[in-house]
């Protein structure tokens, strides 16, 4: 079965540190992961995504996620967060490869506070 | 390009009451999905449709859930009756047909129920 842990919470930094929020996963045959952001009243907003290739993957507003297939992570990371980063974070996998319909698997979410 | 549309924002009904929500996708998106967000909790999808077909409904309540997909653009999830723990933000997303590299999906920004 397919899963996903955020083992954080809350994620703290102060504005102009770098950021990173922590994703591992579980799941059969090869990956499909992705990153999405959730500010208030808001839907999910995709920032990036790892489907084959490079493990440094690069996304919207400077965000950037290494995957790592030993220790089967991708977290996420910012060199310089910003306080309007401040939003909740959600990590999601799916089995990889054409033709199926697996389900996204998200986590629970880790909320990252920025602070001035 | 103009994203996903979802219908109410927000809806508070009483227990037992009925109740529907609208979705339209991204132009050209064939596969639409239907999640539900529980407060402090990451997604579930409920159901995905591929055209006006129906690829996984495994965790949709379908004894007061239900969901179509006419014409294989816009969708509606309905729920009769309503319990307490349907409370819940309910989220439609979009994507191109599942396969190598297209099957991002794009959210909506939500229906926050209130079931009272």
């Amino acid at each position: 079965a397919q899963s996903v842990a955020q083992p954080e919470d809350q994620v703290n930094v102060a504005e102009g540190n770098p950021l990173t929020v922590k994703c591992t996963y579980s799941v059969s045959g090869n990956p499909y992961l992705f990153w999405y952001v959730q500010y208030p009243n808001r839907g999910l907003q995709f920032l990036l995504k790892y489907i084959t290739g490079d493990n440094l993957v690069k996304g919207s507003y400077g965000f950037e996620a290494e995957f790592n297939k030993s220790q089967t992570s991708f977290h996420l990371k910012k060199p310089s967060a910003l306080v309007s980063d401040s939003a909740l974070y959600f990590c999601a996998v799916r089995r990889g490869g054409s033709g199926g319909y697996n389900k996204l698997i998200f986590g629970a979410g880790t909320r990252l506070a920025v602070h001035p | 390009e103009a994203g996903v549309a979802q219908s109410p924002r927000y809806k508070i009904i009483e227990k037992r009451q009925s109740v529907a929500f609208w979705c339209n996708p991204i132009s050209g998106h064939a596969t639409l999905y239907w999640y539900q967000q529980i407060l402090g909790q990451g997604p579930k999808l409920l159901i995905q449709f591929q055209n006006n077909g129906v690829v996984d409904d495994s965790q949709l309540p379908k004894d007061r859930f239900s969901a179509e997909r006419l014409k294989g653009v816009d969708s509606t999830l309905k729920i009769q009756p309503a319990k307490l723990e349907d409370s819940a933000v309910y989220l439609c997303a979009s994507s191109l047909e599942p396969g190598q590299g297209l099957e991002t999906q794009y959210f909506g920004p939500g229906t926050r129920l209130l079931v009272l």
